[in-house]
């Protein structure tokens, strides 16, 4: 079947720490985008990418990079800059309709 | 200002009541629109697109008002399932897709 798959599932984040969440879709979509999600709030865009080697920064991108190097991937990387990274954070792809949203990946502090 | 503003709720209604969802946005180069549906600490799931001239599925009534910049989201005979948080989304024709923060809805017997 095909859809979107995001690991880990749960993630642990020393201080100091950069961690990567990964995002991989077998959709064919070309657009690709990341949210965090606080509890008890909305989702927020934090990167967003039409096509390979392409991206754009959405509202929330500070402490946070990604690449897209092929199409099907288009991994987080969550810095040390990013103070309070503790959140849900959502992955999603777009092909000409509505967002297909994969499971999450739930991202802590230790 | 946020781009996407949903009505804050929460809403608690009793089962078969109708409740309507309101969310307003402000880039006029919105393009497409959805309604999801989210249960906690899930991802969110596609309710149903909203077209121009409105749309019903079954319970839910979907309309979009361009010259308001608002969208609407009707639900009829609430059902103890439904009870969710509904997150309006708006996407532009450049590739920005933006939530709202979500209304939590509480469907009670």
């Amino acid at each position: 079947d095909g859809g979107i798959t995001q690991s880990p599932k749960y993630l642990f984040r020393k201080e100091g720490q950069n961690v990567t969440l990964s995002c991989e879709q077998n959709l064919n979509h070309d657009a690709m985008y990341w949210y965090r999600q606080d509890p008890g709030q909305g989702l927020r865009l934090i990167y967003y990418s039409q096509i390979v080697n392409d991206f754009q920064k959405g509202d929330i991108a500070e402490g946070y990079s990604v690449s897209r190097e092929k199409k099907e991937s288009f991994p987080l990387t969550v810095t040390s800059a990013q103070k309070n990274p503790t959140a849900f954070y959502l992955c999603a792809s777009i092909g000409g309709g509505p967002q297909h949203f994969g499971d999450g990946t739930r991202l802590s502090i230790l | 200002r946020k781009e996407v503003e949903q009505d804050p709720g929460p809403f608690n209604v009793p089962e078969g009541a109708t409740v309507a969802f309101n969310c307003t946005y402000s880039n006029s180069a919105s393009q497409s629109f959805f309604w999801y549906r989210q249960d906690c600490r899930k991802e969110p799931k596609l309710l149903m697109s909203v077209y121009s001239s409105g749309n019903e599925d079954g319970r839910f009534t979907a309309q979009l008002n361009r010259a308001s910049q608002y969208i609407s989201l009707l639900i009829r005979d609430s059902k103890l399932s439904d009870s969710a948080t509904y997150l309006c989304v708006v996407n532009t024709n450049a590739g920005k897709s933006t939530f709202g923060d979500g209304t939590t809805l509480t469907v009670k017997p």
